[in-house]
């Protein structure tokens, strides 16, 4: 059971490139999210989506667009990267756990380097 | 937004040592979860916790939810160095929406040798 898995795990752009984070979950989760993790700023919600068809903005979705392809896939997407956008990012899926509460799972990451 | 206070930011201690770490909320919460996370992974989640009171064990590991529902503590007893990371907590305000968790901003474990 993979759980979440992301690609790529490094990337390094130039200032104005695009590229796509990809993010897949096999857990029939029906919520996903976007995070970005920085020294001493903790984990943000780039984007989430609570199910398949939805997606809504977190806290700092500036720069950023989401995909929610089907169930399984959630993609976040840079269309001309900045250098503020150099981060870790990890993608999320979510249950409610046996009708008890939720528990969230994380993917390995993505390292991202904009120069 | 909630604010999510966890200290310590970092601890040093010895093998073998206990350790305790927690986090504050300035909202009621009515979910509690605990991650540790390594160098170059994504956090794992070690506990959850869903009702306050509730005193859950993974092993060498407990964690309780505050009675005041504003509050959550970590205990780590007889530390190894394989428990060495960041440890999160990271909690759901009482009527928030699907917009995800809070998350405090980590505890680092450092064990010396």
């Amino acid at each position: 059971n993979a759980g979440v898995t992301q690609t790529p795990k490094f990337q390094v752009l130039k200032t104005g490139q695009s590229m796509t984070l990809q993010c897949a979950q096999d857990m029939n989760h029906n919520s996903m999210y976007w995070y970005r993790q920085d020294p001493g700023m903790g984990l943000r919600l780039i984007y989430y989506s609570a199910s398949e068809g939805t997606t809504d903005k977190g806290e700092v979705p500036n720069g950023y667009n989401v995909s929610r392809l089907n169930k399984r896939e959630f993609s976040l997407r840079l269309e001309s990267a900045a250098p503020s956008q150099t981060s870790v990012y990890f993608c999320a899926s979510s249950e409610i756990w046996r009708g008890i509460g939720e528990k969230l799972f994380f993917g390995s990451g993505t390292q991202l380097s904009v120069l | 937004g909630q604010q999510l206070n966890q200290s310590p930011q970092s601890m040093f201690i010895q093998e073998g040592e206990d350790v305790s770490m927690n986090c504050t909320s300035s909202s009621i919460f009515n979910t509690w979860l605990w991650y540790k996370q390594e160098p170059g992974e994504g956090p794992v989640l070690l506990i959850a916790l869903y009702k306050a009171g509730e005193l859950t064990s993974n092993g060498r590991l407990t964690a309780q939810f505050g009675i005041t529902r504003k509050d959550s503590f970590l205990n780590i007893s007889a530390s190894i160095p394989s428990d060495v990371g960041i440890y999160f907590c990271a909690g759901r305000a009482a009527g928030g929406g699907a917009d995800g968790l809070t998350f405090g901003k980590g505890t680092h474990l450092i064990i010396q040798p």
